[in-house]
């Protein structure tokens, strides 16, 4: 099955204690792109990736790491997360980039909180 | 800074009714613009992607029509019914690069 997963799902972690989350995606895409939603306010982009060791800032990047070592992966990288980074964290993946028609293929989810 | 408006925030519908809202971007440098249905508990599906001026979509009971040189399109639920109650979203990549930017979405809420 066609699918963007990842992990973990739910995660609740102190400010400071540096964390990953995963994704993952099984349809060849060359893009891939992460977002946090937080009420309000949409879905704000974080970093996204044209190609395997291409990757660049979205709108909201501060705090933020990613690497694309292989095009199936895309990790998020919290390396001191504070607790303004509490958000729901979605994962998307497309054939090629967002300005042409390319759909994007959303992950289901990642709820964090930072106490 | 959010270049995509959305509007209105919310919209409550009666089963049977047709209803529309709005997707306002920025009329320059136009790529594309993306719809998205986005469910509770669940991950945002795209609905359309469309990139030419005049462009209609259909899928069901759901249209979009898009206007790149007054900046905005339209979504249109046709008879709705509960199931489609969810928030809509649409994007619009601002570069030809890979950013894509989210409007707020509308939350659409169908009562029988």
């Amino acid at each position: 099955e066609a699918q963007v997963t990842q992990n973990p799902r739910y995660l609740i972690t102190v400010t400071g204690k540096k964390l990953t989350v995963t994704c993952s995606q099984n349809m060849n895409h060359e893009y891939m792109s992460w977002y946090r939603q937080d009420p309000g306010l949409g879905l704000r982009q974080i970093y996204y990736s044209m190609n395997v060791e291409v990757t660049d800032k979205g709108d909201v990047p501060e705090g933020y790491k990613v690497s694309r070592k292989e095009k199936r992966n895309f990790p998020l990288i919290l390396e001191s997360p504070s607790p303004n980074q509490t958000s729901l964290y979605f994962c998307a993946s497309s054939l090629g980039q967002a300005s042409s028609y390319n759909e994007q293929f959303f992950g289901p989810g990642t709820r964090l909180t930072v106490l | 800074i959010l270049n995509v408006e959305q509007s209105p925030q919310s919209l409550h519908v009666q089963e049977g009714d047709s209803t529309n809202f709005t997707c306002s971007f920025p009329s320059s440098n136009f790529y594309a613009l993306h719809w998205y249905r986005w469910e509770t508990a669940k991950s945002p599906e795209a609905l359309f992607v469309m990139t030419l001026n005049g462009d209609e979509k259909k899928k069901g009971r759901i249209s979009a029509t898009l206007n790149t040189k007054e900046g905005y399109s339209y979504l249109y639920i046709k008879g709705s019914q509960p199931e489609d109650s969810a928030t809509y979203l649409c994007a619009f990549p601002p570069d030809s690069w890979g950013k894509l930017q989210f409007g707020a979405g509308t939350q659409v809420v169908v009562t029988p």
